[in-house]
């Protein structure tokens, strides 16, 4: 259980081009999602959360029209990222609680994530 | 304020061998989870295990065992007869605090065990 689907897992595109990341959750419901970012040999840097039906909270210095984030129901989430640069090229990597109620003490569920490289 | 530390950056054993990745963490909350993930070449992380600070008990799945202190805020795991696909990052973490939203993830230990 708590399968959490990302696709596409590659992807190579143009500079100037939007590349679109979802995320979903298979068989559970996740009201809230979480998008991160992980550069070469580091840790998970947290760039939004993604919850159901409003807006994403965005971490500070992630820029929100840059990094779009849909949440249209309680199993996908979307990252876009718009006007892609080199400099955006990283492994993006969504993740969600699969608990009772979105428990926090519930362990996060993490997509394959998708390795965006900028040309 | 949460943290997580995981000082060992990068750990190289030969196969065969038993290793501990070390974690300790920081947290006001008096009743607590950690969490540990194994994030393989491949990059999907995986989740290992969860535990409450009410049991300090020892936890053990096959090759794998957590070891628990509170009194030192460490949460240690071992890997015992190391084989080679048990080379990934380890990344030990908190769930979010009382009024948080966020994990606190460590910075990752890199396993290689060597064949």
């Amino acid at each position: 259980g708590a399968v959490v689907s990302q696709h596409p897992s590659r992807v190579i595109c143009k500079s100037g081009t939007s590349v679109k990341i979802e995320c979903r959750s298979l068989d559970f419901q996740a009201t809230t999602m979480f998008w991160y970012r992980q550069f070469p040999k580091q840790s998970l840097m947290l760039m939004a959360t993604s919850n159901e039906g409003s807006k994403a909270t965005y971490e500070q210095g992630v820029e929100k029209d840059k990094f779009l984030i849909n949440h249209a129901s309680l199993t996908l989430s979307t990252l876009t990222v718009t006007s892609a640069h080199p400099e955006d090229s990283s492994f993006y990597i969504c993740s969600a609680r699969a608990g009772e109620w979105g428990s926090y003490n519930s362990p996060l569920h993490f997509g394959n994530g998708t390795r965006l490289t900028v040309t | 304020a949460q943290k997580v530390t995981q000082a060992q950056t990068e750990i190289s054993v030969v196969e065969k061998e038993d290793v501990t990745l070390d974690c300790v963490y920081e947290t006001r909350d008096t009743t607590y989870y950690l969490f540990w993930y194994k994030q393989p070449p491949s990059g999907e992380l995986v989740f290992l295990i969860r535990r409450n600070s009410f049991d300090e008990q020892n936890e053990i799945s096959g090759r794998y065992s957590w070891n628990f202190q509170k009194s030192t805020s460490s949460f240690n795991f071992t890997i015992t007869a190391s084989q080679v696909v048990d080379s990934a990052v380890y990344f030990c973490a908190l769930p979010p605090s009382s009024g948080t939203y966020k994990y606190i993830f460590g910075t990752g230990t890199r396993l290689k065990v060597l064949a």
